[in-house]
């Protein structure tokens, strides 16, 4: 049963730290989404990777935020750095092109 | 004006109700068409797609109108286990798919 794994599933960290979040996209899918997810905001696309290119990374603080895929088996996330208002669940979702399978996400808390 | 928007509900239903969820969304290049089913605490998952003609999954039927941009959801004969919050999506395309995600309505079906 093919799946979007992700870690850590829950993060607690004081400002100022920094956090990298890792996703294993599910093999075969050539599209890679990071979304951040919060009561406010709700589900907000941050970034995503076309055949491990980047294609649109606007929803994300450039100033602290990068996202990278060094290779078609791993994307990262990361964040320096950290503030109390990332807080949230960050989820990573892959798909061949139509409609989205979604990561458990990583729960992040920053003090 | 959000790109998507939806009712943000709640919907209290009795068990055995029919309901349903439109969503609005304001780019006519939008190309594809989802719901998907946020269980709390947990990721989305891709519920169906929405297609030009209307599409049925079981007692889940899906609708677009293009010429009025919007997308509905009609869940019939609702049990307790469709209690959950359901989230509209629009794919565009620009180099790849990006998925734009409205707020989700929240459904709650009570015996």
């Amino acid at each position: 049963d093919a799946r979007v794994t992700q870690t850590p599933r829950h993060k607690v960290t004081e400002m100022g730290q920094e956090v990298t979040m890792r996703c294993q996209p599910i093999l075969g899918h050539n599209t890679v989404f990071w979304y951040r997810q919060t009561m406010m905001q709700g589900l907000e696309l941050l970034a995503y990777f076309r055949n491990r290119a980047p294609l649109d990374d606007s929803g994300m603080p450039k100033d602290r935020f990068s996202a990278e895929m060094p290779d078609a088996t791993l994307a990262t996330l990361k964040i320096q750095p950290s503030e109390p208002r990332d807080s949230a669940v960050y989820f990573c979702a892959s798909g061949p092109g139509r409609g989205e399978f979604f990561g458990p996400g990583t729960r992040l808390t920053v003090l | 004006r959000k790109e998507v928007e939806q009712d943000p509900g709640p919907f209290n239903v009795p068990e055995g109700a029919t309901v349903a969820f439109n969503c609005t969304y304001s780019n006519s290049a939008s190309q594809s068409f989802f719901w998907y089913r946020q269980d709390c605490r947990k990721e989305p998952k891709l519920l169906m797609s929405v297609y030009s003609s209307g599409n049925e999954d079981g007692r889940f039927t899906a609708q677009l109108n293009r010429a009025s941009q919007y997308i509905s959801l009609l869940i019939r004969d609702s049990k307790l286990s469709d209690s959950a919050t359901y989230l509209c999506a629009v794919n565009l395309y620009t180099g790849g798919f990006k998925t734009i995600f409205g707020a989700g309505t929240r459904l709650f079906v009570k015996a």
